[in-house]
């Protein structure tokens, strides 16, 4: 299995929306609504901020929301802040008890 | 509160073993499946596996098969991930992560400060 395809690199200026695409197949993304969503800064572990393809974990603000359409899922983040600066990662159940990750995006707040 | 704590950084040879642990506390470890992710240097996420530690059973990544064994101890609450026939490739943070909802849906709300595994070249 490949990893689901995200871009390298995403930028904006604060106050901007910008949205990061994961694109797999019909096997995982397009095949199940469970596609969730990880904020990671340098050094740091992982933060959980979206699942079920649009659901916003406890505390995240609604700057963030997630979205699916086909194949492709997608994250846009409204109203950018200096520190959502970091990497972005998909995750997307793939059936036969088995996940898999997007290849991660970094998001410039320029 | 929700705390997982994963054993200290390891060297190790190619061809040898390592084994992590990650001992879980502030919930009902038996309650929710333990994933298992690593991340190489300056590279993305990749998921390794689970391990229900109610019953044991476990789903692992086809790259992982036969050289990947996550096991459990329901007594201290702590989940072990066993990777085998070490490469140099296999040098990376390997991270515990808790399933948010109790099975295999790929939320992991929490995470353990990550296991710096190096195999030298």
């Amino acid at each position: 299995q490949s990893a689901l395809t995200q871009p390298r690199s995403v930028s904006g200026s604060p106050g901007q929306s910008v949205t990061i695409s994961c694109t797999g197949t019909s096997s995982d993304v397009g095949g199940y609504n469970y596609v969730s969503w990880y904020q990671q800064h340098p050094g740091k572990a992982p933060k959980f901020m979206i699942y079920d393809v649009s659901k916003r974990r406890s505390g995240v603000p609604d700057r963030f929301s997630g979205s699916k359409s086909g194949n492709t899922a997608s994250l846009t983040i409204s109203g950018l802040q200096a520190e959502d600066e970091a990497d972005y990662y998909c995750c997307s159940y793939a059936g036969s008890s088995t996940l898999l990750f997007g290849g991660g995006t970094k998001l410039t707040v320029l | 509160q929700v705390q997982l704590v994963q054993s200290g950084a390891e060297v190790k040879k190619p061809g040898a073993s390592v084994k992590v642990s990650c001992k879980a506390s502030g919930y009902t470890f038996t309650g929710y499946y333990m994933h298992w992710v690593r991340q190489a240097p300056g590279l993305g996420l990749e998921w390794m596996g689970w391990i229900n530690p109610n019953s044991g059973g476990t789903s692992y990544a086809q790259k992982f098969q036969g050289r990947v064994t996550m096991t459990r101890d329901t007594s201290i609450s702590t989940a072990y991930m066993e990777l085998s026939g070490l490469r140099s490739d296999d040098t990376a943070v390997y991270y515990c992560a808790k399933d948010a909802y109790g099975g295999d849906s790929g939320d992991f709300d929490y995470w353990g400060q990550g296991t710096l595994v190096t195999v030298p070249s």
